[in-house]
């Protein structure tokens, strides 16, 4: 089956810095989520990709649709506390009609 | 507006035993997709219903299973439980099915935690 592929699996950063992770496929997604969790609750979506090339923002988050339609990355800028948690990418393959979501990175922010 | 809610939030049960999970989607959100989370496998697609109907099945036995009311509700169902069967049980509700158009936006409920002993 499909597989996403998210790097890194977990970091460690100091508040305040600005933080980068990416995700991967073998196969082209039509769309790319960006969700994060925190622990003991359901994922949140924080942003939709729907067009490769595409840039979106939601506040200090950034997602960009990879051009090659087999990537996403998300990058989070000047990171605070809360941010800390589980980012997952997510996407249905071309022809599936289900999501496939990648492991996760965890991220950690000393403050 | 309401989020999707999910009953109980804590459960635990032991091998041989079956469970039901409830969830009730945000309003005006038709489609309801269940998801297995674990540690070794993370987020892993169930099963997803549509207007009462099963419209796709993830790779899990039969002995999980679902169903959806008229009202938008769901229900999944998980029969001679195993070891295994412990972890998260996730809802996640849209307003149209996966491919259906334009929205693959999934918004996710807290979560059934079950504990098989």
């Amino acid at each position: 089956g499909q597989q996403l592929n998210q790097s890194p699996q977990s970091m460690f950063i100091q508040e305040g810095e600005d933080v980068s992770m990416n995700c991967t496929s073998s196969s082209i997604f039509n769309t790319w989520l960006w969700y994060k969790q925190d622990p003991g609750e359901g994922p949140v979506l924080l942003i939709a990709l729907y067009k490769a090339g595409e840039l979106t923002s939601n506040g200090r988050l950034t997602a960009q649709f990879g051009i090659t339609r087999k990537d996403s990355f998300l990058n989070i800028s000047a990171s605070i506390p809360s941010d800390v948690g589980i980012y997952f990418c997510a996407g249905p393959g071309a022809g599936s009609y289900q999501l496939t979501f990648g492991k996760g990175t965890k991220l950690s922010v000393i403050p | 507006k309401a989020g999707v809610t999910q009953t109980p939030r804590y459960l635990i049960k032991t091998r041989g035993q079956q469970v039901t999970l409830s969830c009730s989607p945000i309003s005006g959100h038709r489609s309801v997709s269940w998801y297995q989370q674990t540690p070794g496998q993370g987020l892993q697609f169930l099963f997803e219903y549509f207007s009462e109907t099963q419209r796709n099945k993830g790779n899990f036995p039969g002995r999980f299973s679902g169903r959806q009311f008229s009202n938008s509700r769901s229900e999944m169902n998980v029969s001679t439980l195993e070891l295994g069967d412990s972890a998260l049980y996730l809802c996640a509700s849209s307003l149209a099915p996966l491919l259906a158009g334009d929205s693959y936006e999934q918004y996710f409920g807290p979560g059934t935690r079950l504990t098989v002993t």
